[in-house]
């Protein structure tokens, strides 16, 4: 069976300070993907990134960065200084076949 | 702005009624996908269609059912609901029918309030 784990339910910071949610997944598949998802206030799911199984290399795009590490299944989403724009949930997802395994999220409040 | 629109966006009925949710894909994209998001299940995959076709089921109930249509919109119908039934209804699409080598891009999502 699949799982991804958001350990942290909310984490909040000043403006400014960086912020890193962790993710945790199970899978039996050898091929995968992983997605990060970004739901602010207004609801709506807004992806982030996609990450095969095959491709360890960490990834930045501007204040964001993904560090994923097959050997403990994770794929952590780190956002340096934070502003209150990134005020959102944010999900973790693992895809084996067209069917998203979504994280329970996790809620980031960055004050001014 | 994913392309991926969803209508209504709110839907407020009451118990043992039945409401039909909309969604058109992105331009190009075969694949829709229903997912739902309540405050006890989280985030949960409902069903694939691609290209008309049914690919793939989740965690769906037998009072919902799902179509998609020659031009590739795709409604869910929710029938006998329940209080437990309101949810935020998310549809997605993708270019291909396996959506783990692509990316699903999400509409704003029906809110439904069961009363």
């Amino acid at each position: 069976a699949q799982k991804v784990t958001q350990a942290q339910t909310e984490i909040s910071v000043v403006e400014k300070e960086d912020v890193t949610l962790d993710c945790v997944y199970e899978t039996r598949d050898t091929t995968y993907y992983l997605f990060w998802y970004k739901q602010p206030p207004s609801g709506e799911l807004v992806f982030l990134i996609r990450r095969n199984s095959f491709d360890e290399q960490n990834e930045i795009s501007g204040r964001y960065s993904w560090n994923f590490q097959k050997s403990t299944s994770s794929f952590n989403f780190t956002i340096t200084a934070s502003q209150v724009v990134d005020s959102a949930v944010y999900f973790c997802a693992l895809d084996s076949w067209g069917k998203l395994q979504f994280g329970a999220g996790t809620q980031v409040v960055v004050t001014p | 702005d994913s392309g991926v629109t969803q209508t209504p966006k709110h839907l407020i009925t009451a118990t043992g009624q039945r409401v039909t949710l909309r969604c058109s894909p992105r331009s190009g994209d075969l694949s829709v996908y229903w997912y739902q998001q309540s405050l006890d299940q989280g985030l949960q995959f409902l069903i694939q269609y691609y290209n008309g076709e049914e690919r793939a089921k989740g965690n769906i109930l037998e009072r919902f059912s799902a179509q998609q249509f020659p031009d590739l919109h795709s409604e869910l119908n929710l029938s006998s609901l329940e209080l437990g039934d309101s949810a935020l209804y998310f549809c997605a699409s993708s270019v291909g029918e396996a959506g783990g080598t692509e990316t699903q891009y999400f509409g704003p999502g029906t809110r439904l309030l069961v009363l």
